[in-house]
Order: structure tokens, then C-alpha cells, then sequence
């Protein structure tokens, strides 16, 4: 049972660029969200993904957008990078059916720098 | 909006010490807690969850949380920890279908 998987793991990106990181959901799982988290901080919500229409926002500018896929597979993309958004980015997935009980499952990250 | 505080920043303990980190959150509604733990180069795992019943809940690795409603908190425990239980600690809240909302986190750091 495959977990959530995240590419790519490291990335270094210049100020200015844009940026894609994606995620597929473990199996089973169609609701994917996204969480950024700066060194020494908790994980901060981004977005949350279901029925390939964005359900939920955190507090983040529209430089970050994403999508999701028939698939359940979804992308986050960071347009314009500034230094601050050097963090490590976490896609979660979860099942919608489950309101109560329903467990949120994290990748591994992916490591974005900006320089 | 709901938030989630963890009093504690750094612990530093010896091995078979016992442990108990703090979490506190504000929502007046019914929520979900859980506890997950990030060990250094490591992805989130999750620890333990509460969504109903019994307030005294059991996790992996012989870790524990008690929710108290009164209190509105969600401690974590272990009677003795071992040197790799090294590993900083989360504690996040959702409601229904809501994402999480993370405290700080806590770093352990136990001395064998």
C-alpha cells in the first residue's frame, strides 16, 4: 500500500522563479492538502484539494496555487519565489467519506531553497 | 479560528525519565487531536489521534494523551523514555473536515 509520495525531494530555486512540487495521495485517498513548514515552525496549511477543486485556503497569496488531478495526484505551484518561501513543503491525503476518524497521512516533503 | 499551543519548546531528559508535553488549543466546538512526531530527516507520523470516546488514548511506542475538555488540552506522555524518542513533537487540531492546525512543535532531546 503505497504511502503519499513527493517529487521532488531537494530543489533549489532562484528568487524570482516559479516552482512546481508534486504529490500523489496513498492509495485509497482522494482529498490531498498542502502545508508549508519553515525551519523551527509547525506546519502551516496551504491548501486543500478535493474533487480537483480547491475546498480550503490558509492564509498564503495567490503566488501559490495548485490542482488537482482525476487522478487524485495534485501540484503545488509558487510563482515569483521570495527568499521567505525557503521551507520544507508537505502534501497530506485523507479520505473525505471519513469526516470523524478520518486520518491525515504526510509525504516526506519536498525541500524547496530559494537563493 | 482555532489554534494550538505547546508550552514547552525544548525538553531535554535522560533516558527512563518520564515525559509529559503540553498542548493546548481554543475551539468551542467538537474536535479532532492528534499528536505527530518528526524524527530528524524523517517525514510527520503520526503518534495518536482522538476523535471520540475514551479521553485517555494509546499510541505507538508506548506514548499516551489525555484529552481533558474542561482544559481544553491534549498532553502527550510516556512513562520512560529511550534515546530514540529523540524527535521534535507536534500537536495539531481539525474540526470535521477542516484541515490541521499545527502547534510550534516540541523538541525532545533525550541524553543516553
Amino acid at each position: 500500500d503505497a504511502g503519499v509520495t513527493q517529487s521532488p525531494t531537494h530543489l533549489i530555486k532562484t528568487r524570482g522563479q516559479q516552482v512546481t512540487l508534486r504529490c500523489s495521495p496513498k492509495s485509497g485517498h482522494d482529498t490531498v492538502s498542502w502545508y508549508q513548514q519553515a525551519l523551527g515552525q509547525g506546519p502551516q496549511f496551504i491548501f486543500q484539494y478535493y474533487e480537483e477543486e480547491e475546498r480550503q485556503r490558509g492564509n498564503f497569496p495567490d503566488r501559490f496555487s495548485g490542482h488537482q488531478f482525476p487522478n487524485y495526484s495534485s501540484e503545488l505551484n509558487v510563482n515569483a519565489l521570495l527568499l521567505g518561501d525557503s521551507a520544507l513543503y508537505l502534501c497530506a491525503s485523507s479520505l473525505e467519506r471519513r469526516v470523524y476518524g478520518n486520518t491525515i497521512y504526510f509525504g516526506e516533503g519536498s525541500w524547496l531553497t530559494v537563493v | 479560528a482555532q489554534s494550538v499551543s505547546q508550552h514547552n519548546h525544548h525538553v531535554i531528559l535522560s533516558e527512563a525519565a518520564s515525559l509529559e508535553l503540553g498542548c493546548n488549543y481554543s475551539y468551542g466546538g467538537t474536535v479532532n487531536l492528534f499528536w505527530y512526531v518528526q524524527y530528524p530527516g524523517q517525514h510527520l507520523q503520526l503518534l495518536l489521534k482522538y476523535f471520540s470516546g475514551d479521553p485517555l488514548v494509546k499510541g505507538i511506542k508506548g506514548f499516551e494523551a489525555e484529552f481533558i475538555k474542561s482544559k481544553f488540552s491534549f498532553n502527550l506522555r510516556k512513562p520512560s523514555v529511550q534515546w530514540s524518542d529523540t524527535a521534535e513533537y507536534f500537536c495539531a487540531v481539525s474540526t470535521g473536515r477542516r484541515a490541521l492546525t499545527f502547534g510550534s512543535g516540541t523538541r525532545l532531546q533525550v541524553q543516553p
